[in-house]
């Protein structure tokens, strides 16, 4: 068990331009959550995968942002014509979630999270 | 909708004494509580989590925490701090009946230890 990876650790952008942020979640681990925190402030829920599919979207998730998990296992985060406003820490967190044990399993463990700058 | 306030944005305590840190949630249905923890430039480490059961929970690092169903409370508490709990603390709730089962998060306390 590696944990959770996030890659890169820090970026810094200007405003308008693109950034695609990768999430490595444990292995075995079917759920990929993306949340978002700024500064002073707990993380809040940005969007969710069980295996391949994107099963809810927060409303904070505005167009200009695109998730994907193509093949059930790392996922990306990108953001399309970057505002000041984005600027935050991107934290993923993976579970395994079963059915017969629904919950004994779904403790989320989250990655060390990414840092956007844009200026 | 799920709500978590967290009284205390910041709880200066000195080594060695007691600390507990506050939670409350806004819920009318049944709910998964957690506490977590985030280290500077660190993502967040499970403390600990009420699922069901006892009301009392016992975490890592010698924390634990008590489920108070009418008072809508989950208080987070240690009887002896050390320099190394200094950190940022994260109440979170978990409606039961959305299969989502995501997290929603105080705004954090911080912990700070003074020798």
């Amino acid at each position: 068990d590696t944990g959770v990876s996030q890659n890169p650790r820090h970026k810094i952008t200007k405003r308008g331009q693109n950034v695609t942020f990768r999430c490595d979640p444990i292995s075995e681990h079917n759920r990929l959550y993306w949340y978002r925190q700024t500064l002073g402030q707990g993380p809040e829920f940005l969007t969710y995968f069980q295996n391949e599919a994107q099963l809810e979207k927060s409303r904070l998730l505005s167009d200009r942002f695109s998730a994907e998990r193509p093949k059930g296992s790392f996922s990306t985060l990108e953001i399309q014509r970057t505002e000041q406003g984005d600027s935050a820490m991107y934290l993923c967190a993976s579970s395994l979630a079963r059915r017969l044990a629904a919950f004994v399993k779904e403790t989320q463990y989250f990655g060390p999270g990414t840092r956007l700058l844009v200026l | 909708a799920q709500s978590v306030t967290q009284l205390d944005s910041q709880v200066p305590v000195f080594e060695e004494a007691p600390v507990e840190l506050r939670c409350n949630y806004s819920s009318s249905v049944s709910v998964y509580l957690f506490w977590y923890v985030q280290y500077p430039n660190q993502g967040l480490q499970l403390l600990l989590k009420y699922l069901s059961g006892s009301t009392l929970v016992k975490g890592i690092n010698g924390f634990e925490a008590e489920f108070n169903k009418s008072q809508t409370s989950f208080h987070l508490r240690k009887p002896s701090v050390h320099i190394s709990d200094t950190a940022e603390y994260f109440c979170a709730v978990s409606d039961s009946v959305d299969s989502s089962y995501k997290l929603i998060f105080g705004s954090g306390t911080r912990l700070l230890v003074r020798p």
